[in-house]
């Protein structure tokens, strides 16, 4: 079964200048998580989504970052204009099913590194 | 308010000891908690997971133990081994929440 997979690897941008990345997850898991996990730290939860359905994004800064997941499967995490603060891993991860019964288990993909300079 | 949190940054433990990492959490309404393991450059990976109705939970060299009277939760890993050395990261998740939340990680070294 093919994992998480996640586009870019790496980026290195300068500030002010905007980024995209893109995720593929698990074939058939409905809920999609984009973490951002900076340097020495636990990964924080940007937004997740329900099929194509937002769930919670109460800690995107939507000033400047924004995320879609238009057909409920693959998604893109944009930041328009970057800061040097946004330097971090973006972990995308999904799971099979939202809700109380649900497990912890979440897919990650091995992320995306951004460096803004 | 929510938050988790890890008594140890980083834990050095001879191989073939055990190892013991320690988590306490504060939001008395978690309901359900994991523990992650992250290896240098990869995602975190599901370990093992507990509910607040049990107070211990077993898997392979694994074991996990709730304490809610304290809020504490621990992973113990038996006869560590070189391959287990990485960041774990205990999580959290409230029974009204969907989201899991995660701690700030401790790093686990093995001294051969």
């Amino acid at each position: 079964e093919a994992g998480v997979a996640q586009s870019p690897r790496y980026k290195i941008i300068e500030k002010r200048q905007s980024v995209a990345f893109w995720c593929n997850p698990i074939s058939g898991h409905a809920t999609l998580y984009w973490y951002q996990q900076i340097l020495g730290q636990g990964p924080k939860l940007l937004i997740q989504f329900q099929n194509n359905g937002v769930v919670d994004d109460s800690q995107l800064p939507k000033d400047r970052f924004s995320a879609e997941r238009l057909k409920g499967v693959d998604s893109t995490l944009k930041i328009q204009p970057a800061k040097l603060e946004d330097s971090a891993v973006y972990l995308c991860a999904s799971s099979f099913r939202l809700g109380l019964a649900a497990t912890g288990e979440l897919f990650f993909g091995e992320g995306s590194r951004l460096t803004v300079l | 308010g929510e938050s988790v949190g890890l008594h140890l940054p980083t834990l050095s433990v001879q191989e073939g000891d055990n190892s013991i990492i320690n988590c306490a959490y504060s939001n008395s309404a978690s309901d359900y908690f994991i523990w992650y393991k992250q290896e240098s450059g990869k995602g975190p990976q599901f370990i093992i997971d507990i509910r607040s109705n049990m107070d211990k939970r077993q898997g392979q060299r694994v074991t996990v133990l709730l304490n809610k009277t304290v809020k504490h939760l621990s992973l113990q890993i038996a006869a560590t081994q070189p391959g287990d050395s990485a960041v774990y990261f205990c999580a959290e998740k409230g029974s009204s929440a969907s989201k899991i939340i995660f701690g700030s990680g401790t790093r686990l070294s093995i001294r051969p």
